[in-house]
């Protein structure tokens, strides 16, 4: 079965500092890979996907992700943090098929001003 | 946008009675799922269903029940609620015509059962 590791629980970044987030995976093939944002109170919001192609994604609010195969890894960036930015990050992984993904335990990011 | 609908928003219940969490959805995607979210454990399904009469366990049933009124309605019962029910529940939704990868989730029921 797919797995989907996040080992930063918790980020504290200052407003405007670059930012990466870290998403690895155990599976076999290429799987789809998602981020997805939980603002206070809020839903899951798409962030950005990789299903194939090339391996930098963009996404919204400025964010993009890069798919690295030999790594199993698919780790978020945005080079400069916003206050509006702290949230939870989920990782995900659906392995082509399936189309279930599983989550990562997610990572809470905290801005500083 | 509230193209996925969840009630209530809030609930406190007490141990053994049985509630009925709902989602609806104005989306017309055939897939729907129910996900619980506890802390620093992410989102763990709990059923998913790919068409009206299609209804599959996820990774932690035990304790829940589901019906999928019509495609646009799928709600979460707990039989006998228990203290370590309390969680964020979540609903999606994804659309098999569009490759059904991508989910669209509701703002959650957050259940406190005492």
């Amino acid at each position: 079965a797919q797995s989907v590791t996040q080992p930063d629980i918790h980020i504290t970044v200052s407003e405007g500092a670059s930012l990466e987030l870290r998403c690895n995976y155990s599976y076999g093939a290429t799987p789809y890979l998602f981020w997805y944002v939980q603002s206070p109170g809020q839903g899951l919001q798409l962030l950005l996907k990789y299903f194939s192609g090339d391996t930098l994604v963009q996404g919204i609010k400025g964010f993009e992700a890069e798919f690295k195969r030999s790594q199993s890894s698919f780790n978020l960036r945005k080079p400069s943090v916003h206050w509006s930015d702290a949230a939870e990050y989920f990782c995900a992984v659906a392995p082509g098929g399936s189309y279930i993904p599983t989550f990562g335990r997610g990572t809470s990011l905290i801005v500083h001003p | 946008d509230a193209d996925v609908t969840q009630t209530p928003r809030n609930r406190i219940t007490k141990t053994g009675k049985r509630i009925m969490l709902e989602c609806s959805q104005t989306k017309g995607h055939d897939r729907m799922y129910w996900y619980r979210q506890d802390p620093g454990l992410g989102l763990r399904l709990i059923y998913y269903s790919f068409d009206v009469k299609d209804i599959n366990k996820g990774e932690i049933s035990d304790g829940y029940s589901v019906s999928r009124q019509a495609q646009a309605k799928f709600s979460l019962s707990l039989e006998s609620a228990i203290p370590n029910q309390t969680a964020l529940y979540f609903c999606a939704t994804s659309d098999s015509g569009t490759g059904a990868i991508q989910q669209y989730f509701g703002p959650g029921t957050r259940l406190t059962v005492t």
